[in-house]
């Protein structure tokens, strides 16, 4: 079974600070997703990285794929309270069941 | 595009009670997967369709849950009968299918057991 753990479970930090959010696993994935989640919504996505070392930026948002596929991280400038919500990283491990294994998330709040 | 919808929101039911959900996928996605998000924790797979077929259903309790998707559109997934631990929010999501693919995802329906 594909385990990813995610660092810190909870993450409360003020309005303009950075921050960075860690994906480890063990196992090596095809694919790697980044999704967000807002309290009574479901998870949208924000990235998918598929190449060891790859990175990629969305606006104030770095996502990293570990050179060996098996770890990621997310990190957040100058966040801002829209950013709140709890951010779930999820391993493909290609092939026809291609259903994603997902963390258990990191519960991040900005404080104004 | 319209997104999965999923019914109903919410239902509270008393254990040893049998529950049904629904989903319709977005228009054109081949795949849909049932998961499982209990509070505090990630979402965990429970079945994976391909069109009307069966992917992967590794991770779901086949003596109580079970789903289908007769025509490869609209899924259902029943649980019979229910236990306190199965409260949880049951997502849906679809997706055109192969490594990569993003999941879209219903807004859930959140499942109480007493």
């Amino acid at each position: 079974t594909q385990l990813l753990e995610q660092s810190p479970q909870f993450l409360s930090i003020q309005e303009g600070e950075n921050l960075t959010v860690y994906c480890n696993s063990s196992s090596v994935f095809s694919s790697l997703q980044w999704y967000r989640q807002e309290p009574g919504e479901g998870p949208v996505l924000l990235v998918t990285v598929v190449t060891g070392g790859e990175v990629k930026k969305l606006k104030r948002l770095t996502f990293q794929f570990g050179d060996a596929r098996k770890d990621s991280s997310l990190h957040i400038t100058a966040a801002q309270p829209g950013d709140t919500g709890l951010y779930l990283c999820a391993g493909g491990s290609g092939g026809g069941a291609d259903g994603l294994t997902f963390g258990k998330g990191t519960h991040l709040i900005i404080q104004p | 595009e319209a997104g999965v919808a999923q019914s109903p929101r919410y239902k509270i039911i008393e254990k040893r009670q049998s529950v049904a959900f629904w989903c319709n996928p977005i228009s054109g996605h081949a795949t849909l997967y049932w998961y499982q998000q209990i509070l505090g924790q990630g979402p965990k797979l429970l079945i994976q369709f391909q069109n009307n077929g069966v992917v992967d259903d590794s991770q779901l309790p086949k003596d109580r849950f079970s789903a289908e998707r007769l025509k490869g559109v609209d899924s259902t997934l029943k649980i019979q009968p229910a236990k306190l631990e199965d409260s949880a929010v049951y997502l849906c999501a679809s997706s055109f299918g192969g490594s990569g693919s993003p999941l879209h995802f219903g807004n859930g329906t959140r499942l109480t057991v007493t």
